[in-house]
């Protein structure tokens, strides 16, 4: 059963930077064709891709959003990891974690999301 | 950036048939796919995969759900509606990058 689970500061300032975990079991990032993925989705709206990694270390960033963004990984201990910098009002959002199945590159299963509030 | 286009909202009698439809500004056919997913979401929930390239089942759906389309046009169908299936429905494309649609509401008549 594949699991993923975010966790982050809940709350931080303008001009903060943003670091977010994904902890996720029944799958391994050093499996070829594996990836993880980072959405957000600001309260009422919908649903924009940020980044995502796949099990070669090759990325892939939104390009509105690339020069703040940086997406990693820790393969032995099941993580994946996304700083965000220059967080602003704007920023406030659910974000979640996904597995992207790289053979249909779809998002098969996500995580609970972690929400985070940027206020000074 | 591929722009995908929802209707807002589409208001449904239970055991009726609802097709949410979802066209794009670029085709996302490559190799005899269309990628082309839909997630449905509920309120306070995260996104759960319904349909992936654009007619196939996600594992543990039920086959009131289907999908077709190709190229810039796709449909989701619901048939028969229940009252569970209350969410907003949102497709994807995964062949330049991912952009998500804006999402459409089902809502019960």
């Amino acid at each position: 059963q594949v699991t993923l689970k975010e966790s982050g500061p809940g709350i931080l300032q303008p001009s903060q930077t943003l670091s977010l975990t994904c902890s996720f079991s029944g799958f391994s990032l050093s499996t070829y064709g594996m990836c993880v993925g980072w959405i957000r989705q600001s309260s009422g709206k919908g649903l924009e891709w940020l980044a995502n990694i796949w099990w070669n270390d090759d990325k892939y960033y939104n390009p509105s959003l690339k020069n703040r963004l940086t997406i990693s990984k820790d393969t032995s201990n099941n993580q994946a990891f996304l700083k965000i910098t220059n967080m602003d009002t704007a920023d406030t959002a659910t974000y979640y974690c996904a597995r992207i199945y790289g053979d249909y590159y779809v998002m098969d299963a996500w995580g609970q999301g972690a929400s985070v509030t940027v206020s000074s | 950036d591929i722009v995908l286009t929802q209707s807002p909202a589409l208001a449904v009698s239970l055991g009726q048939r609802a097709t949410i439809s979802c066209k794009t500004n670029q085709n996302v056919d490559y190799y005899g796919n269309s990628y082309m997913h839909w997630y449905q979401q509920k309120p306070g929930q995260q996104p759960k995969l319904l349909i992936y390239l654009a007619s196939n089942l996600a594992s543990g759906i039920p086959a009131r759900f289907s999908g077709r389309g190709s190229g810039t046009d796709f449909t989701l169908t619901i048939d028969p509606v229940e009252a569970d299936d209350t969410a907003t429905y949102y497709c994807q494309q995964s062949r330049n990058l991912y952009t998500f649609g804006a999402g459409t509401k089902l809502e019960l008549k």
